[in-house]
């Protein structure tokens, strides 16, 4: 069964850092595409993230490039987003996801981890 | 980047109804659309890939149809557990963007 759990989500202050993790489990990491998607209080899904299964290729929404790196360790099984600079319309639940076989659809999610971004 | 335009924004119905939801794209996404189921709490669902493909273990009620830029997603026949938020996304070309979502709610 395909798994994966984001940790790392908090309370930051504006232009503060925060890493999200995601740890993965049942299936061949290294074989599969991912991504983070966010969705800030009471609005729709916000694409952020996606990065290939050998970490060769990475891909930002506009509204993060510069800020944000999405990484991955696939020795470990885990997916990063390293946020920096933050600001409040960051505050989102960040969701870590896979992409599905046939393309950039997006077939697994994670339960989501909250970052709230405020002084 | 590709803005999708989806209608209407709530949509009240009856269980048993039928619904129809839409996505309209800013420009061609040839079939290059999926839906999304998503309720309070829970992670989103693949429902719809490539306009048309039911997802693994979508019940047939669930039905995408469209091409280019106009996109609908139909439930036959409304369940209880239906009453949701749908989004539509494209992947026809970086970034991935998603619409703004059609709230379904009971009437």
């Amino acid at each position: 069964e395909v798994q994966l759990v984001e940790s790392g989500g908090d309370l930051v202050q504006p232009g503060g850092s925060l890493r999200l993790s995601c740890a993965a489990s049942g299936f061949t990491f290294t074989t599969y595409d991912l991504t983070w998607v966010r969705q800030a209080p009471g609005k729709g899904l916000e694409w952020v993230s996606a990065i290939t299964g050998r970490g060769d290729n990475t891909y930002y929404a506009d509204s993060v490039k510069g800020r944000f790196t999405i990484s991955r360790d696939n020795s470990k099984n885990t997916l990063y987003l390293q946020m920096n600079n933050l600001r409040a319309e960051d505050t989102a639940k960040y969701y870590c996801a896979s992409r599905h076989s046939i393309g950039w659809y997006i077939d697994y999610w994670g339960q989501g981890s909250l970052v709230t971004v405020s002084s | 980047e590709i803005v999708l335009t989806q209608s209407p924004a709530t949509l009240s119905l009856s269980p048993g109804e039928r619904a129809t939801l839409s996505c309209r794209a800013s420009q061609s996404v040839n079939s290059f659309l999926a839906w999304y189921q998503h309720k309070p709490g829970q992670a989103p669902r693949l429902l719809i890939y490539d306009a048309s493909n039911r997802a693994t273990g979508i019940p047939a009620r669930f039905s995408g149809s469209g091409s280019g830029t106009d996109f609908s997603l139909t439930i036959s026949s409304l369940e209880p557990e239906d009453f949701a938020v749908y989004y539509c996304q494209q992947r026809k070309a970086w970034p991935i963007t998603f619409g703004q979502g059609t709230r379904l709610e009971i009437k």
